[in-house]
């Protein structure tokens, strides 16, 4: 238990369909991340939110879509994927400029694109 | 950019073998430094950080890591490996105000 918790753990699509990922974390983080991994890859960052604003969107097409509404929440909305988009996508929250600078990683979405 | 590499794709030891893993960075600058473990079909998990301080850092599960700064390491280290120690590992360096950057991964197999 790493107190970010990601749902679903696996996940089914359709090239034409619309899902979302959640991850929640309760630490009294304020910074939360999304990764990509890929197989043979190194990690992808793709999107960053500091205090509920978004800090970085690391050139992610636009058929990924996140969402912050707070700070302890944390979505990535998903619609008209490729088949190269499955990976396993992991997220992360820190406390930026605290003692604790590392950050902390959720078990990940297994998600399978066909 | 910054940029973390590692040196090794993948490792692979017997049962008490030593194990040393190899991570430079790209940054001249203050830097948080960090090895993170993943074990098959688990999460990224912390097993040690450099912040300030002793540059010879110990971690979780025997495993420690010395920061170098003058050459831009911080390999990780395990005197006597365990089957159990089978998992993909991550070295990460942090800049204040700059994002994490994650080094591509050393897989190690060990072999009872």
């Amino acid at each position: 238990e790493t107190g970010v918790t990601q749902t679903p753990r696996h996940l089914v699509m359709g090239m034409t369909n619309k899902k979302s990922l959640k991850c929640e974390q309760h630490l009294g983080h304020n910074a939360m991340y999304w990764y990509k991994q890929s197989a043979k890859k190194p990690l992808e960052l793709m999107f960053v939110y500091n205090f509920k604003e978004q800090t970085e969107n690391n050139s992610v097409p636009s058929r990924f879509s996140p969402e912050c509404p707070n700070s302890s929440h944390l979505f990535l909305h998903l619609h008209t994927l490729q088949p190269e988009d499955s990976a396993l996508y992991l997220c992360a929250s820190s406390a930026p400029g605290t003692g604790e600078p590392e950050a902390f990683f959720g078990q990940g979405t297994r998600l399978t694109v066909v | 950019a910054q940029s973390v590499s590692q040196h090794n794709h993948h490792v692979i030891l017997s049962e008490a073998a030593s194990l040393e893993l190899g991570c430079n960075y790209s940054y001249g600058g203050t830097v948080n430094l960090f090895w993170y473990v993943q074990y098959p079909g688990q999460h990224l998990q912390l097993l040690l950080k450099y912040f300030s301080g002793d540059p010879l850092v110990k971690g979780i599960k025997g495993f420690e890591a010395e920061f170098i700064k003058s050459k831009f390491s911080f390999n990780l280290r395990k005197p006597s490996v365990q089957w159990s120690d089978t998992a993909e590992y991550f070295c990460a360096v942090k800049t204040y105000g700059q994002n994490f950057v994650f080094g591509p991964g050393t897989r190690l197999s060990v072999l009872p």
